[in-house]
């Protein structure tokens, strides 16, 4: 079954924890991309990839980190979590020979 | 920096009306516009697109419109039922759905039955 999956699906941390969000794909996608959704300000887009070691920032990228040493993986990583990064995020991706960008079932992140 | 405005924010209907969601964007680099679904507790799915290129789309229910001149973009939806409540989001790209894309804030449509 093609898919996107992210882990963990809820985490609570506290301020300062390193932690990072896994997600892959199954359908060998060049494009990935990770976002954010705040109550009122719809999706924001942290980082995408266009493939393996190529990525560029988003609207929000400030306090993230990604990386993307193979095709399938592209893990969002908060070296420093605060409270401001309390939020829904949302990892997709897309191939190049469709639009349509398919989104993982989300992670739900708590910063205490 | 570049945004989407996306209009109404709420919206309610009843069924069987019509409902039409609009959004205006600021970068003249953007040619794809994808418009989601998200249903309550769930991830967004794409339900509709258009390309600059491209005027106008339909599909069964659902049809978006753009002006690119005016920079804007439009999503109606026919006959609507209750299953159509969602959130939807517009969002606007320079390249394919993957590539920097910019997301409106959101329109949360009621259907009343």
């Amino acid at each position: 079954e093609a898919q996107v999956t992210q882990n963990p699906r809820y985490l609570i941390t506290v301020t300062g924890k390193k932690l990072t969000v896994t997600c892959s794909q199954n359908m060998n996608h060049e494009y990935m991309s990770w976002y954010r959704q705040d109550p009122g300000l719809g999706l924001r887009q942290i980082y995408y990839s266009m493939n393996v070691e190529v990525t560029d920032k988003g609207d929000v990228p400030e306090g993230y980190k990604v990386s993307r040493k193979e095709k399938r993986n592209f893990p969002l990583i908060l070296e420093s979590p605060s409270p401001n990064q309390t939020s829904l995020y949302f990892c997709a991706s897309s191939g190049t020979t469709e639009d349509t960008q398919y989104f993982g079932p989300g992670t739900r992140l708590t910063v205490l | 920096g570049e945004n989407v405005e996306q209009h109404p924010s709420t919206l309610s209907v009843q069924e069987g009306d019509s409902a039409v969601i609009k959004c205006t964007y600021s970068d003249s680099a953007s040619n794809y516009f994808p418009w989601y679904k998200q249903e309550l507790g769930k991830r967004p799915q794409l339900i509709i697109d258009i390309r600059s290129n491209v005027g106008e789309k339909k599909d069964q229910r659902i049809a978006v419109t753009l002006n690119k001149t005016a920079k804007h973009f439009s999503l109606h939806i026919t006959e609507t039922q209750p299953e159509d409540s969602a959130v939807y989001f517009c969002a606007a790209s320079e390249g394919t759905g993957g590539f920097k894309t910019i997301f409106g804030a959101g329109t949360r449509l009621f259907v009343k039955a």
